[in-house]
């Protein structure tokens, strides 16, 4: 039972590179979400998807991307990569919005731009 | 200010000792609260869950909710080495899965002195 990973864990980029993180998730679960972390600021929210398809922003959603064209796979993307992108990043899946429910979280990829 | 707001710490107690971890909010909306515990290196895992007001305990941890005061608590018992690590705060008003995302405090690293 894999529940949900992440890669690269670790990556280097370069300044202006285009960069793609990926989610995967084997519960089948409806919701997942793309957090960054850093010192000083905590978890913030980037995206967040429903469903296939179906996509919204958090609350620093500026320089990324996201598609999400099968339920368990979600994408970010930084199109032109920047210094202020260097952070770790956390997908994060749950089942349904229900009051029972939480967020499961990835192993974090931990990315710095040059 | 921030939504939630959460002491970084760090917090250093003795090996036995009762822990005391608390976030205050500005969100009257906030009806779901979660406890998050994260290792170094290491994906957010959830701790404890409440839904409103009340006290939530579950081993050695108590979660408390006071809405009227829009401050919760976590408390440790008998603390343990292997509890040092950070704890994250985490809110919703949606619901537990937090279907547009949970807010997060900033983290409490806490340290356990053997």
């Amino acid at each position: 039972d894999a529940g949900i990973t992440q890669s690269p864990r670790y990556k280097i980029t370069e300044t202006g590179r285009q960069v793609t993180l990926m989610c995967h998730q084997t519960w089948s679960h409806s919701y997942m979400f793309w957090y960054r972390q850093d010192l000083g600021h905590g978890l913030r929210l980037i995206y967040y998807s429903a469903a296939a398809d179906i996509t919204d922003k958090g609350e620093v959603p500026d320089g990324y991307v996201v598609s999400r064209s099968k339920t368990e796979n979600f994408p970010l993307t930084l199109e032109s990569a920047t210094r202020s992108q260097t952070s770790v990043y956390f997908c994060a899946s749950s089942g349904t919005p229900s009051s029972t429910d939480t967020q499961y979280f990835g192993p974090g990829t931990r990315l710095t731009v040059l | 200010q921030k939504e939630v707001e959460q002491d970084p710490g760090p917090l250093s107690v003795p090996e036995g000792a009762i822990v005391s971890l608390n976030c205050t909010y500005s969100n009257s909306a906030f009806q779901y609260f979660m406890w998050y515990r994260q290792y170094s290196r290491k994906g957010p895992e959830l701790l404890m869950y409440t839904y409103s007001s009340g006290n939530k305990e579950d081993g050695r941890f108590t979660a408390q909710v006071d809405k009227s005061s829009k401050y919760i608590s976590l408390f440790i018992r008998d603390s343990q080495p292997s509890d040092s690590a950070t704890y994250l705060c985490a809110m919703s008003a949606n619901s537990g899965g937090g279907a547009d995302g949970l807010t997060f405090g900033k983290g409490t690293h806490l340290i356990i002195q053997p």
